[in-house]
């Protein structure tokens, strides 16, 4: 089945750790996102890479870290510069052309303690 | 810029009712898409329907149907004899077609929508 999977579900971190999200998606598609999603709100671009070693920093990027180094891959790290990690992150993907539909992966609610 | 709007913050509904989510939408382009994901309580964003500019009949999908107008920038989302299953959070998002398509999916605040037994 085609798809897009993160893991793990849940993450907890110790303050002032780092920590990677992982990102697969098996729909051959070019494009990739990674959005923040705080209680209650809606969502929020963090990074977007529209090709293989490519990447464009999103709305709020700060505290953030990506890399592209194979299609299907595409891995988020909060970095302990990040002041208010704590908060459920979504992975998308969607086909190259503009005006695309985004397909989301299950998502990761990361807490920080 | 571009800028989506639910005004609907949540909504509640006992079942059967039908209920309407409202969207509206702000861009200075010609050519755009418009867009509604459903979140239900397990987090992941389910896409429901992708609207060009161009084309504004409404559609219909079983109980779900859009009403496109270009004359008021909306882009509601009915959803008749509603169910519980129906409770989630309803997203509604645009994006215009530029070639660095990854930054202008903008994605409007979201309406919760809970159906009661």
């Amino acid at each position: 089945d085609g798809g897009i999977t993160q893991s793990p579900k849940y993450l907890f971190r110790k303050e002032g750790q780092n920590v990677t999200l992982s990102c697969e998606q098996n729909l051959n598609h070019d494009a990739m996102y990674w959005y923040r999603q705080d209680p209650g709100q809606g969502l929020r671009l963090i990074y977007y890479s529209q090709i293989v070693n490519d990447f464009q920093k999103g709305d709020i990027a700060e505290g953030y870290s990506v890399s592209r180094e194979k299609k299907e891959s595409f891995p988020l790290t909060v970095t302990s510069a990040q002041k208010n990690p704590t908060a459920f992150y979504l992975c998308a993907s969607s086909k190259s052309s503009g005006g695309r539909e985004q397909f989301f992966g299950p998502g990761t609610r990361l807490t920080v303690l | 810029a571009q800028k989506v709007t639910q005004a609907q913050t949540e909504i509640s509904v006992v079942e059967k009712e039908d209920v309407t989510l409202d969207c509206v939408y702000e861009t200075r382009d010609t050519t755009y898409y418009l867009f509604w994901y459903k979140q239900p309580p397990s987090g992941e964003l389910v896409f429901l329907i992708r609207r060009n500019s161009f084309d504004e009949q409404n559609e219909i999908s079983g109980r779900y149907s859009w009403n496109f107008q270009k004359s008021t920038s909306s882009f509601n989302f009915t959803i008749t004899a509603s169910q519980v299953v129906d409770s989630a959070v309803y997203f509604c998002a645009l994006s215009e077609a530029v070639d660095n398509y990854g930054q202008n999916f903008v994605f409007g605040p979201g309406t919760r929508l809970s159906v009661l037994p």
